[in-house]
C-alpha cells in the first residue's frame, strides 16, 4: 500500500534561515504525483507544486525548491531565507489511484 | 489557480440538528470532488470521493448515512451532517479536481462545525 511519510512533526527556525522539510513515501506504482499544500493558520490548503513519476528534475520557484529524488523516493521542499510568513502547515501528498497525504509538517518561523 | 468556494466558513449548531455544507468550483467544471475531515493538529482524513451524477464513495468507517454527500452538477457538491453530534465537531474542507486524479486538487477555505 502507498504511504507518505513526513517524519518531522514542528520544525522552528529564526527568521532568514533555511529549512527543508523532508517527505518519504512508498509505492509500488510506476506512474504517480506528488504535490506539496501549505496550510496557513486560516485553514485553506494552498498547492504549491505538482511532480509526476516520470519528472525528476528539481524545481525552483522563488525561495522555494524542491528535491524529487525516485532513488530514494523522497520529494523534500526547501525553503531559502525563510520569513515569517512562510509559518504554516506543510503537507507532502501523493496520488495514483486516490490521493494520500502525509501527516504534515508545523514550521514556525520566528522574527 | 482554479479557485473552490466553500461555505459557510463556521456553523455553530444544536445536537441532533443537521447542517448543509457546500462547495463550489468557481471557474472550472469539477469532474471529481473530495471530502476531508481535519482533526486539530493532524492531517486530512478522506471521507469520500464525490462525482458528478454518481453516487459518491465512502471510506472504510465513515457513515454514509450519517455524511450525505450530493454532487448535482460540474460544479456543485454538498455535504449534510444529518443529526450531528458533538463528536461531528470538526473541519471540513472540500477540494475539486479538473479531469484525472493526477490533476491539481483545490481546496476550499474550509467549514468549522460546532455542535453543542
Amino acid at each position: 500500500a502507498q504511504k507518505v511519510t513526513q517524519v518531522q512533526t514542528e520544525i522552528s527556525v529564526v527568521e532568514k534561515e533555511d529549512v527543508t522539510l523532508d517527505c518519504v513515501y512508498e509505492t509500488r506504482d510506476t506512474t504517480y504525483y506528488l504535490f506539496w499544500y501549505k496550510q496557513p493558520p486560516s485553514g485553506e490548503l494552498v498547492f504549491l507544486i505538482r511532480r509526476n513519476s516520470f519528472d525528476e528534475q528539481n524545481e525552483i520557484s522563488g525561495r522555494y525548491s524542491w528535491n524529487f529524488q525516485k532513488s530514494t523516493s523522497s520529494f523534500n521542499f526547501t525553503i531559502t531565507a525563510s520569513q515569517v510568513v512562510d509559518s504554516a502547515v506543510y503537507f507532502c501528498a501523493y496520488s495514483a489511484s486516490k490521493i494520500i497525504f502525509g501527516s504534515g509538517t508545523r514550521l514556525s518561523i520566528r522574527p | 489557480g482554479a479557485v473552490v468556494s466553500q461555505h459557510p466558513s463556521w456553523v455553530i449548531c444544536k445536537s441532533g440538528t443537521s447542517v448543509k455544507i457546500e462547495c463550489r468550483s468557481l471557474d472550472f467544471q469539477a469532474t471529481t470532488m473530495f471530502w476531508y475531515r481535519q482533526f486539530p493538529k493532524q492531517s486530512l482524513m478522506l471521507m469520500a470521493t464525490s462525482n458528478e451524477g454518481s453516487k459518491a464513495t465512502y471510506e472504510q468507517g465513515v457513515e454514509k448515512d450519517k455524511f450525505l454527500i450530493n454532487h448535482a452538477s460540474l460544479t456543485l457538491s454538498t455535504l449534510t451532517v444529518t443529526s450531528a453530534h458533538p463528536e461531528d465537531s470538526s473541519f471540513y474542507i472540500c477540494s475539486a479536481v479538473q479531469g484525472a486524479l493526477g490533476n491539481i486538487q483545490y481546496f476550499g477555505a474550509g467549514t468549522r462545525l460546532s455542535v453543542l
